[in-house]
Formats: structure tokens, sequence, C-alpha cells
């Protein structure tokens, strides 16, 4: 079964720091796509990063970027020059490319504190 | 662009009752889902649309139906509503590109007495 890992429910960073959240995820495919998402007080889920499985070279969105390494099947999103705005729940999903099947699977969060 | 909307923001029901949350997305998308979130947890899929006319079950269909008469709307009808489906429910579409994002709506808190 595909599943995706988040270890650290909670999360905290002082402002301007660098924090590195991390995910793992458990499948047997080889063609897929990594996605972050962050969910803000206001609950709007907004797409960070994406990282698809074949391109070997890590995403990068401004001061967000991933750390993918696909044997040890983890994708741990870091955050660099921490802003308050950065606080929210980070969520990592993952997607296969097969067919119509565009189901995220998704981990169950890590909670980010930015502390001022 | 309005992007994804959806109505209403925060619904009461009383067990046993029926509503429909409504879902419109405006970017010509022929994916849409709907998720629920509960406190605490990740996104979990109950339906999703590959196009007017299609639907298909997710992780927790159960409770729930969806019908897809257009692109732009993709509703979701609870029946005799139960404190289980107390929950935040999401909306999203998406092209049918495998990394496509989905772009979410702002959620709907629903809350069953």
């Amino acid at each position: 079964a595909q599943t995706v890992t988040q270890s650290q429910p909670e999360m905290s960073v002082q402002e301007a720091e660098t924090v590195t959240l991390s995910c793992t995820y458990d499948t047997s495919e080889s063609d897929y796509y990594l996605f972050w998402y962050k969910q803000p007080p206001s609950r709007q889920m907004i797409l960070v990063i994406r990282q698809e499985a074949y391109k070997q070279q890590n995403a990068t969105e401004n001061r967000f970027s991933v750390n993918f390494q696909k044997a040890a099947k983890s994708f741990s999103l870091k955050i660099s020059d921490s802003q308050l705005g950065d606080a929210a729940m980070y969520f990592c999903a993952y997607r296969v490319n097969a067919g119509n099947n565009r189901k995220l699977i998704w981990g169950l969060g890590t909670s980010l504190a930015v502390n001022p | 662009n309005a992007g994804v909307t959806q109505t209403p923001k925060f619904r009461i029901l009383k067990i046993g009752q029926s509503m429909t949350l409504q879902c419109t997305q405006d970017m010509n998308h022929n994916y849409m889902y709907w998720y629920r979130q509960d406190p605490g947890m990740g996104l979990k899929l109950i339906y999703y649309s590959v196009g007017a006319g299609i639907t298909d079950k997710g992780e927790v269909p159960n409770g729930y139906n969806v019908s897809r008469s257009t692109t732009e709307d993709f509703p979701l009808r609870l029946e005799l509503a139960a404190p289980s489906q107390t929950s935040v429910y999401f909306c999203a579409s998406s092209y049918s590109t495998a990394g496509a994002e989905q772009f979410f709506g702002p959620g709907t808190r629903l809350t069953v007495l």
C-alpha cells in the first residue's frame, strides 16, 4: 500500500532561521510526483513545491527547497530565512503517475510555529 | 478568476438531516475532488471526478453522494447526517496531468449534533 509518513507532528523555528520538515513514503512505483502543501490558519490549502520522481535535481521555489532521496523514499522540505507567515500546517503528498489516477495520498501533517 | 468556491462556509446539522455542499470552479479543470479533514488529521478523499458525468469513490465514500453534470460544478450530498460526519470539507480541482497542482476551495466546516 502507498503511504506517506510525516514523523514530526510539531516543529518550531526562530524567525530568519532554517527548518527542515521530514516526509517519507512507501511505494513500489517508479513514476510519481511528490508535493508539499501549506495550510495556514485560514485553512486554505496552497501548493508550496512539487517534485517529479524522474527528475534528479531537487526542486526549489524561492525560500523553499526539497531534498529528494528516491532510493530512501524521502522527501524533506527546507524553509530558509523563515518568516512569521510561514507558520502553518505542512502536508506532504504523493501521486502515482499512472492512467487516470490523480488521487493524492496525504501525510498527517507537521505544524510549524515560527517564533519572533 | 474566482478559483474554487464552496458554499456554505459553516453549517450545523441535526442527526438525520440531509444537505448539499456546493463546489464550483472556473478554471475549466477536468478533475474535481472532495476531501474531508478531521481535527489533527490529513485529508481523506471522499469522491472524485475526471470529467462531467464521471465520478468514482475515494477512501471514505460511505454516507455521501456526488454528481457531475457540468465541468464547473461538483456538489457533495450528505444523506442522513451522522456525528461521524462532523468535519471540514474541501473541494479541489486540477488539470488532468499527473503533476498538476490541485487548487482548493476555502472549506466548509460542518457540525452534526
